[in-house]
């Protein structure tokens, strides 16, 4: 089965730039999204098909997949951004199963 | 507004059958795909299922393969999940999905429903 890995925490100072890293065999010729995860919430999406934002969602947040990493890159971080994140794939490879990777926790300084 | 409510959640013993439901509102349910995602206690995110417009494409994670049965009836805007055989390993918040297609992203998500397994 397919695995993707991020680093389980990143820490940046408010103003900075995070950048949050999913790692995966040949990910950039997948499709990769990107959700937030605030404590006692849903998931949200912030990044689609790699490097797209749903509406509502800061140009702050950005990313893109190339080689076997994709990023999430979180300009003029701001203390709401602390949550986690959690990059997401489909595994053609397994009957098209989704994968998530673990989940990064961002900790704004 | 799209709103997504899950239900049917509860605490069950090992071995037994549960029933969630998801209704959807705020949008055109049968021209979206509809997903379960899990999250154990403390833990990350686990796709465990998803379901096409039409039902005619479903899919599951092998950890549920076997055990649970995703449907859908479009007349009811309602999403379910048929959960048999429960493990243990099963407790987790349950969420609902929207996706553009079978295989795209999950946007929006429902709020959860917890999903306890023990004796």
């Amino acid at each position: 089965s397919y695995v993707l890995t991020q680093p389980p925490s990143v820490s940046v100072a408010p103003g900075q730039t995070a950048r949050i890293t999913c790692g995966g065999n040949n990910i950039g010729s997948k499709s990769v999204h990107w959700y937030q995860q605030k404590p006692g919430q849903a998931p949200v999406l912030v990044v689609y098909d790699d490097s797209d934002r749903p509406s509502g969602i800061p140009e702050r947040f950005s990313g893109s997949n190339s080689g076997n990493t994709a990023t999430l890159t979180i300009s003029r971080v701001e203390a709401g951004d602390e949550a986690d994140y959690y990059c997401q794939v489909w595994d053609s490879s397994s009957d098209h199963q989704g994968v998530f990777g673990g989940g990064t926790k961002l900790t704004v300084l | 507004e799209v709103q997504l409510v899950e239900s049917g959640g509860g605490l069950v013993q090992p071995g037994r059958s549960l029933r969630l439901s998801c209704a959807a509102s705020g949008f055109t349910f049968d021209d979206y795909a509809m997903h379960w995602v899990r999250q154990a206690p403390g833990k990350g995110l686990e796709w465990v299922s998803g379901i096409s417009w039409n039902s005619g494409s479903i899919g599951y994670a092998d950890s549920v393969k076997g055990r649970f049965t995703i449907s859908r009836d479009n007349a009811k805007n309602s999403l379910y999940l048929q959960m048999n055989s429960l493990r243990a390993e099963d407790t987790a918040l349950y969420y609902c999905a929207k996706s553009w297609m079978v295989r795209g992203w999950f946007d929006p998500w429902g709020q959860g429903t917890l999903v306890t397994v023990s004796s």
